[in-house]
């Protein structure tokens, strides 16, 4: 009962270093999400993709590209690690026409760039 | 462009009282969901209810249900008998299906900037 992965679960960045967060899902979602998660504010949108081959950014996508080559798999990377992007950041799927419409996360991966 | 508000940054209850946890929020939208999300200190994001916006009747999960007010743009969540694993970041957040999203809305969830609940044994 997998659900949504993330891997690393934590990683400790210098400044200009570049890394890939992985996340997995097993549910045969359609969409996928990339969120990132500041102290004391809720979650704000990275990039999404609504299917294989597709991406597009949210609300806060500068310093990041994404890719979804596969429809389970959705990537984030950082080319060149800055310390404003030290947070917490979140994968989250759903269905394109799910039952509620209910959107599953990630245990979350902490970031920290130096 | 949708916004959710959490007008109170903190709250405290009691272990065994109740406590209400406020959300507004903003849309032209006339189909979408509402949730409410629970987050613990391992920063897991945990669904705890869900209210489609068609449905007049309000969701209710065991202890905790919501008193959504649809022409108020309100939507309210009610912990009962509260109890000490319900400490956490509470966060309401809100959805446009995405079969009825348009432009780059796609389904994304807009979060609240969430309350934080202390429960005092």
């Amino acid at each position: 009962n997998a659900g949504v992965t993330q891997t690393p679960k934590f990683r400790v960045l210098k400044t200009g270093q570049s890394m890939t967060l992985l996340c997995a899902q097993d549910m045969n979602h359609e969409y996928m999400y990339w969120y990132r998660q500041d102290p004391g504010m809720g979650l704000r949108l990275i990039h999404y993709s609504v299917g294989e081959g597709t991406t597009a950014k949210g609300e806060v996508p500068d310093g990041y590209n994404v890719s979804r080559l596969k429809k389970q798999n959705f990537l984030l990377g950082l080319e060149s690690a800055a310390p404003s992007q030290t947070s917490v950041y979140f994968c989250a799927s759903s269905h394109n026409r799910a039952s509620g419409n209910t959107i599953y996360f990630g245990e979350g991966s902490w970031l920290t760039v130096v | 462009a949708q916004t959710v508000t959490q007008s109170q940054p903190e709250m405290s209850v009691q272990e065994a009282e109740t406590v209400t946890l406020s959300c507004t929020y903003d849309t032209s939208e006339s189909d979408y969901y509402l949730f409410w999300y629970k987050q613990p200190p391992s920063r897991q994001m945990i669904l705890v209810i869900r209210q489609e916006a068609y449905k007049q009747q309000n969701a209710t999960e065991n202890r905790f249900s919501v008193n959504f007010q649809k022409a108020a743009k309100s939507f309210s969540l009610k912990i009962s008998d509260s109890q000490l694993g319900d400490a956490a970041m509470y966060f309401c957040a809100y959805r446009i299906p995405p079969t009825n999203a348009g432009g780059t809305s796609y389904g994304k969830l807009t979060f609240g900037q969430g309350t934080i609940l202390t429960v005092h044994p």
